[in-house]
């Protein structure tokens, strides 16, 4: 069963502007992971924080993890057309359980 | 760059019939996972595999789906008999062992099933 919640499930914006995508999940967790899926391809990993983590930066990725909410939020700043994609957030405890997903729109 | 190789890319089947994907992961990921990930869904772990022992099956729909990692390297994924449900994209995935929580994804198999 799916572990992670993800709002909104469908985001549409503008070249230039920023993204917002949250995550929430139920039990504790080792870390928690962003994952990248283009459409009919595999996934890939963007960026991982830890339970003792607060924020996390990899370029234009800014990843905040706030454990007593149990909730994450992933923030692409200056989305570009190329950031079109689903993005999953995962939880890692004894296996990773993916979310269900938020699908990105970012029109040129 | 190294990446986790899967073949076929697409497969269509009839209900019914045996079908079989195949995985090669990054060389020396001794972790290798088969995914099932229902369109407009995450993807759900069917099996976990270090080196050539299953470590995690719990998910797996043993009645009709086999894993083998015969040589710890690649991997084969059968279900047989197919049924409709299982129409799906098939994601294998390789970690290092001093990097568990990183998994990288190979482009997947699309199944469809008639």
């Amino acid at each position: 069963s799916q572990q992670g919640e993800e709002d909104p499930q469908a985001l549409s914006i503008q070249e230039g502007e920023n993204a917002t995508m949250n995550c929430s999940y139920k039990t504790s967790i080792n870390n928690l992971q962003w994952y990248r899926q283009n459409s009919g391809r595999g996934l890939v990993h963007l960026i991982l924080i830890r339970s003792n983590e607060r924020e996390k930066h990899s370029g234009r990725l800014r990843v905040t993890l706030d454990t007593s909410k149990k909730s994450s939020s992933l923030l692409i700043t200056a989305s570009r057309a190329a950031d079109t994609a689903s993005y999953f957030c995962a939880r890692s405890g004894s296996r990773l359980t993916f979310g269900e997903g938020t699908q990105l729109t970012v029109n040129p | 760059e190294a990446e986790v190789a899967q073949s076929p890319r697409y497969k269509i089947t009839e209900k019914s019939q045996a079908v079989a994907f195949w995985c090669d992961p990054i060389s020396g990921h001794a972790t290798l996972y088969w995914y099932r990930q229902i369109l407009g869904q995450g993807p759900e772990l069917l099996v976990q595999f270090q080196d050539e022992s299953v470590v995690d099956d719990s998910q797996l729909p043993k009645d009709r789906f086999s894993a083998e990692r015969l040589k710890g390297v690649d991997s084969t994924l059968k279900i047989q008999p197919a049924e409709l449900g299982d129409s799906a994209m098939y994601l294998c995935a390789s970690s290092l062992d001093r990097e568990p929580d990183t998994q990288y994804f190979g482009p997947g198999t699309r199944l469809t099933v008639l």
